[in-house]
């Protein structure tokens, strides 16, 4: 089946530092989402993004479809302690196949 | 609005028991799907309902699985027997037909262990 590659697994950062994250993937998506998991919740859904090279931005949230369509990235600028949790970048193919396939996520502490 | 909801948020029971897990999707949405995550590992898809049809059911695991949305309202997923590496967490999500159907709005998930 799909593969997803999310690096890095877990990051700690300190309160204020910009985060980087990726995604990589063996097969072409038409669609990248990235979520984030609160302990005990369910992802829940940050941005979207529909074309290959788009970037998007919400609030501190930036992310990017890659230009081959197999891999996609997301920034926090500026960390805030509520970053905190996991995210998942999630690909998924076209309308009639709309499962999403799921990265590994990646962990973030906050060191206070 | 409300959004997707689950229930029981936890269960525990025993292996060779069973269990039903039921999702109330957020109203209107006609996509429900139900995904698992196995301890450490990625979320993975089990399946797609439109509707009250079950569009892709691919990522079932095996026929211990079963998954109904009679009426196309809510849906149930029913574990019999339950083995150990049945225990995980299970996500509905769910999205309207039309539009932007590529959204999934998930619910807080039910966390099945199974003993």
């Amino acid at each position: 089946g799909q593969q997803l590659n999310q690096s890095p697994q877990s990051m700690f950062i300190q309160e204020g530092e910009d985060v980087s994250m990726n995604c990589t993937s063996s097969s072409i998506f038409n669609t990248w989402l990235w979520y984030k998991q609160d302990p005990g919740e369910g992802p829940v859904l940050l941005i979207a993004l529909y074309k290959a090279g788009e970037l998007t931005s919400n609030g501190r949230l930036t992310a990017q479809f890659g230009i081959t369509r197999k891999d996609s990235f997301l920034n926090i600028s500026a960390s805030i302690p509520s970053d905190v949790g996991i995210y998942f970048c999630a690909g998924q193919f076209d309308f009639g196949n709309e499962k999403l396939t799921f990265g590994t996520g990646t962990r973030l502490t906050i060191i206070p | 609005e409300a959004g997707v909801t689950q229930f029981p948020s936890h269960s525990v029971i025993e292996k060779g028991q069973t269990v039903t897990l039921r999702c109330d999707p957020i109203s209107g949405h006609d996509n429900l799907y139900w995904y698992r995550r196995v301890m450490g590992k990625e979320i993975k898809f089990l399946l797609h309902f439109v509707k009250e049809s079950k569009q892709d059911e691919s990522g079932m695991p095996n026929n211990r699985f079963l998954a109904e949305r009679t009426g196309g309202t809510y849906s149930t997923l029913k574990v019999q027997p339950a083995e150990l590496e049945d225990s995980g967490v299970y996500f509905c999500a769910s999205s309207p037909l039309a539009g932007t159907t590529y959204e999934q709005y998930f619910g807080p998930g039910t966390r099945l262990t199974v003993t």
